[in-house]
């Protein structure tokens, strides 16, 4: 249980365009996703936490409005880079707590690796 | 920001040691958690320790955590080549935080038939 499915798993963009990541949990509502970014070797980064039904929470740093997160269901949760630089390429990592953990355990999806040209 | 230290960065092994990473914290806890992170994929929860506990086993794993030195570590006994993989800690300060957790610079764990 408490699976976390995310998609796509690697995208490849021109720079200037923009991409959607999906974020699903398939088997328990989530009303908060938290977004992670990684770059190779190093560890996850918080970007932010995304809240059914409001806005997301972005850690310091983080531009808003150059990474757009949107959770209008319980259980889909999206970020969207805008306007993607080669600078953006990394390693995006949804994650949710499991309900049953009784604690802030989390599962994740399997990350989206994206690459900017 | 990132508040848990690990070392070693990276570690070598051969199949049958025991493996051990330790991680080192920043602030006040309310528990530790310990994740793997295979290559290019999401991470697993492995087991987590909170503040009022100093040993925790699960299967072939063992984590202590000190709350006084602010650290942790991970002792894989019997190690396997499937072993192989990123190791990472994980501490939240306040369940009332919602759940976020920052997680430490990690162990990447090599474990050779």
């Amino acid at each position: 249980g408490a699976v976390v499915s995310q998609h796509p798993s690697w995208v490849i963009c021109k720079s200037g365009t923009s991409v959607k990541i999906e974020c699903r949990s398939l088997d328990f509502q989530a009303t908060t996703m938290f977004w992670y970014r990684q770059f190779p070797k190093q560890s996850l980064m918080l970007m932010a936490t995304s809240n059914e039904g409001s806005k997301a929470t972005y850690e310091q740093g983080v531009e808003k409005d150059k990474f757009l997160i949107n959770h209008a269901s319980l259980t889909l949760s999206t970020l969207t880079v805008t306007s993607a630089h080669p600078e953006d390429s990394s390693f995006y990592i949804c994650s949710a707590r499991v309900p049953s953990s009784g604690a802030n355990v989390l599962t994740f999806g399997a990350g989206s690796r994206l690459t900017v040209l | 920001s990132q508040q848990g230290e690990e070392d070693p960065q990276a570690l070598s092994i051969q199949e049958g040691e025991n493996a051990t990473m330790n991680c080192s914290y920043k602030t006040s806890i309310n528990n530790l958690q310990w994740y793997r992170q295979n290559s290019g994929r999401g991470l697993v929860h492995l087991i987590l320790i909170r503040s009022n506990e100093r040993e925790k086993h699960s299967g072939r794993l063992r984590v202590t955590l000190d709350t006084s030195k602010k650290s942790s570590s991970l002792l894989i006994t019997a190690s396997r080549a499937a072993d192989t993989a990123s190791y990472f800690c994980a501490t939240a300060r306040s369940y009332n935080q919602g759940g976020k957790l920052i997680f430490g610079q990690g162990t990447e764990l090599s474990v050779k038939p």
